[in-house]
């Protein structure tokens, strides 16, 4: 199947650093993309890995491992303003299969 | 540069109901797609299309209905609303030929009374 799984529900304090894992059992994906979503908005991009490793932008990172079917995005000096829902989401040829998303809340 | 136009942004129907949801891009993307998202919930895929006049059915397509006329244009039909359907639609484009990640549109929130 494409089941994407990530934590429902993350907490975490301002300035520190966050690392949300993302698990899925497909080899059907060309990559991997994260994504940020604040309440009532629409889903904005993150970050897109197609081969293994890290990529760092910013203050954000993201991983992959195809064989181990895993990714994380990695988010470091935390702010406020970063509590948001972040969805990892596989993509395949027109259509993507989003997990359901972490919600991070980040507090003082 | 508008990227991706969805209209409406909010939408009240009565049970039975039929109605259109409009979806524009002008990117010139090949790919479009709509997704649904429920509360605490991830997108779910309804249809999505890789060019005009193609279209394909994603996870839940069950009582909506698309086209692809132009490269531009995917609209999202519900043929007779049920309170199932209330949620958040979103639109998205992005292009084949680049990898791209997804635009989305700025949603429609609709209640099916």
């Amino acid at each position: 199947g494409q089941n994407i799984d990530q934590p429902t529900e993350m907490t975490a304090t301002e300035g520190a650093i966050v690392q949300i894992n993302c698990t899925y059992q497909t080899s059907g994906f060309n990559g991997l993309f994260w994504y940020q979503q604040h309440a009532g908005e629409a889903p904005t991009f993150l970050s897109y890995n197609v081969l293994d490793g890290l990529e760092e932008k910013g203050r954000f990172s993201s991983f992959l491992s195809r064989s181990k079917g895993y990714s994380y995005l990695l988010l470091k000096e935390l702010q406020m303003k970063d509590s948001a829902s972040y969805l990892c989401a596989g993509p395949n040829a027109g259509k993507s299969t989003f997990g359901d998303g972490t919600t991070l809340t980040v507090k003082p | 540069n508008a990227g991706v136009t969805q209209t409406p942004k909010f939408q009240v129907l009565k049970t039975g109901q039929s109605m259109t949801l409009q979806c524009a891009q002008d990117m010139n993307h090949e790919y479009m797609s709509w997704y649904r998202q429920d509360p605490g919930m991830g997108l779910r895929l309804i249809h999505y299309s890789v060019g005009a006049g193609i279209t394909d059915q994603g996870e839940v397509p069950n009582g909506y209905n698309v086209s692809r006329s132009t490269t531009e244009d995917f609209p999202l039909r519900l043929l007779s609303a049920a309170p199932s359907q209330t949620s958040v639609y979103f639109c998205a484009s992005s292009s084949p030929t680049r990898d791209t990640e997804a635009f989305f549109g700025q949603g429609t929130r609709l209640t099916v009374v």
